[in-house]
């Protein structure tokens, strides 16, 4: 069974650029959530998606916006990129919206910002 | 949460000893907690669950112990292996009861053979 998978693996924008990062989730969860983990910190929760709707926001600027398609995919987009959005964009995947679920998450995006 | 420098807390052993690791969590209201591991490059590992109405869950070789009272968690690593080398990490569900996970200090484990 394929597992959570992120694309692209690595990519390389400049200052005031935008990107667009892609999740796929495990087949049947339906609750996919975008972290960033800078060097050396662990992953901070950025969204969480379920049924197509936001379930959360954690506290990242009006820069960082996504959505999740009717297949349960979802997009991370980064607009007007900096210096400091350079980090591991990290999705996870879970079978329901609970927190009481485990959560599966892909290899990542490494986004280099320059 | 706690705030993270570049330099994470490093735990050295040998090959077949056993391993803690420890994380202090900061919400006393959170019910789920979840150790994951982390290799470089790669992303967080699942490693083993547990629900604040247990204290002790036991995995294949890892076990988690969790005291509600002082908010802390270890991880038990038996027989320490070189593939167990990575960093680990302890999270937390957040209180919105949606699949938020808010990361520990991650701990990074070095085993030498």
């Amino acid at each position: 069974d394929a597992g959570v998978t992120q694309s692209p693996t690595h990519l390389i924008k400049t200052r005031g650029q935008q990107v667009t990062l892609r999740c796929s989730p495990i087949s049947g969860h339906k609750s996919v959530s975008w972290y960033q983990q800078v060097l050396g910190q662990g992953p901070q929760f950025i969204f969480q998606y379920y049924e197509k709707e936001e379930r959360g926001r954690g506290n990242f600027p009006d820069r960082f916006s996504a959505r999740q398609f009717p297949n349960y995919s979802s997009e991370l987009n980064v607009n007007a990129l900096l210096l400091g959005d350079s980090a591991l964009y990290l999705c996870a995947s879970s079978l329901t919206k609970g927190g009481n679920t485990e959560a599966f998450f892909g290899q990542g995006t490494r986004l280099t910002v320059v | 949460g706690e705030s993270v420098g570049l330099h994470l807390p490093t735990l050295s052993v040998q090959e077949g000893d056993n391993s803690i690791i420890n994380c202090a969590y900061s919400n006393s209201a959170s019910d789920y907690f979840i150790w994951y591991k982390q290799e470089s490059g790669k992303g967080p590992q699942f490693i083993i669950d547990i629900r604040s109405n247990m204290d002790k869950r036991q995995g294949q070789r890892v076990t988690v112990l969790l005291n509600k009272t002082v908010k802390h968690l270890s991880l038990q690593i038996a027989a320490t292996q070189p593939g167990d080398s990575a960093v680990y990490f302890c999270a937390e569900n957040g209180e919105s009861g949606y699949s938020t996970l808010t990361f520990g200090k991650g701990t990074m484990l070095l085993v030498s053979p």
